[in-house]
This record gives C-alpha cells, sequence and structure tokens, in this order.
C-alpha cells in the first residue's frame, strides 16, 4: 500500500505557485521521498526528490517538514502545461532494490 | 534518441491469446521494471530486473513472465490473457537505486 496521502484534486491560476501537499507519516528514517507527474497517459515524469532538506531544481522545489511525516511540492509558476495527476511517492526498499509505491495522485487543473 | 521505448503503443487481442510487449532503454541503466497502470489510473509495479537477474516479483499470475536478454531490455510475455489484463503496461529504468525512467506505455485491451 501507498505510504502516502494526498488531496485528490487541486487547482491553481496560470502564472501562480501551485503548492500540492502530501502526507507520510510512517516514512521510514532513510525513506526518500519522490515526485512524479503523469500528463494525460502518457508515462510518469521525475520531478524532484529529498530525503531530509529541501530541495530546487529547474522544475519545482520540495519542502519537507523537520519530522519529514510531510512534504510540499512547489510549482512556482504554473502554466497550463503543467496541468497533470501528481504522485508523492515513499521510496521503499525491496530486498536488494527498491520500490516506488505509486498512490492515487493529486489532480491539478492550471486555469487560464 | 528516445531513452525508455515501449513496442507496441497499441495491442487489441482476444480473450486467450498469448502476446508480449518489448520494452529497450538506451541510458544505460543496470535495472528495468514493468509497471501496470489499471482502469483505475492506479500504478503498480509488476517486476524489476537488474543486470539480467529478477529482483521484484509481485503478486502476479504467472501467466506474465518478464524476460531479459540483456541490461537494456526487458520484454513482458502474457499467456493466455484475459479480460482483467486490459491496462496501460509502462516500462521504466534506473541506475540502481537512482531515478526511474519511464517509458511511453502500451495500451492493452482484450476482447
Amino acid at each position: 500500500d501507498a505510504k502516502t496521502t494526498q488531496p485528490t484534486s487541486m487547482d491553481c491560476a496560470e502564472g501562480r505557485a501551485a503548492n500540492l501537499p502530501c502526507n507520510h507519516s510512517t516514512i521510514s528514517g532513510n525513506e526518500y521521498v519522490y515526485w512524479y507527474r503523469q500528463i494525460h497517459s502518457q508515462g510518469p515524469q521525475y520531478i524532484i526528490h529529498g530525503l531530509k532538506n529541501n530541495e530546487t531544481n529547474e522544475m519545482a522545489s520540495l519542502i519537507i517538514t523537520e519530522d519529514r511525516k510531510s512534504s510540499t511540492l512547489i510549482l512556482p509558476h504554473a502554466t497550463l502545461r503543467d496541468t497533470a495527476v501528481y504522485y508523492c511517492i515513499v521510496r521503499v526498499a525491496s530486498d536488494s532494490s527498491y520500490k516506488l509505491i505509486f498512490g492515487s495522485g493529486t489532480r491539478l487543473l492550471v486555469r487560464p | 534518441d528516445t531513452a525508455v521505448s515501449q513496442t507496441p503503443k497499441y495491442l487489441v487481442t482476444q480473450m486467450g491469446n498469448d502476446k508480449s510487449i518489448k520494452c529497450e532503454q538506451n541510458l544505460g541503466h543496470d535495472t528495468m521494471y514493468w509497471y501496470k497502470q489499471d482502469s483505475k489510473k492506479f500504478l503498480k509495479i509488476m517486476f524489476s530486473y537488474n543486470n539480467k537477474e529478477l529482483i521484484i516479483n509481485e503478486t502476479v499470475p504467472n501467466r506474465f513472465s518478464p524476460k531479459s536478454p540483456d541490461k537494456a531490455h526487458l520484454n513482458l510475455h502474457i499467456n493466455s490473457l484475459e479480460l482483467g489484463d486490459s491496462a496501460v503496461y509502462f516500462c521504466a529504468s534506473s541506475q540502481t537505486s537512482g531515478r526511474q525512467f519511464f517509458g511511453p506505455g502500451t495500451r492493452l485491451t482484450v476482447l
């Protein structure tokens, strides 16, 4: 089962910041938080990931609370092309590998 | 220069048939995966191979058999297709524990 909970849907205005919350209260100390998005039925696209510290890249910023029980993905200037389903994922260790266990995600609608 | 490619993109077939989906990655990654996304849009991992060795095998019917001829390829063969196998199948690859790159998906419809 997914170790994350997210709102089912959100919307924001084009050009404004989109803040997508995620709860992962059962996360373990060495488990990373990953964010992916899926536009229409395309393959999921990696956005960003982090362990403890806040992270920023050309797509987004990831803010992780100090207790690591929740995080927020920030798209600083949302565009219409950012309309997608956003998945917050806790990467789980499995044998000699890792698994991404997807939840139901947040459907983000960016309004003109 | 597609990073992770899958063929075919669409596959329509009758119940009971056997079919294969192919996946290739040109990223030099050592780990490849198969995911299934059902009609409710839940993405679930099915298999993972590292250096041609099966390392993750979720609770998947044994009608599904992955095959990795080399590190760059991971094919999925499905025997005796059932209506419930209709879904979009995504292949992905990563360098060991790194981020995963997904293919465009194969939409399988079983009639």
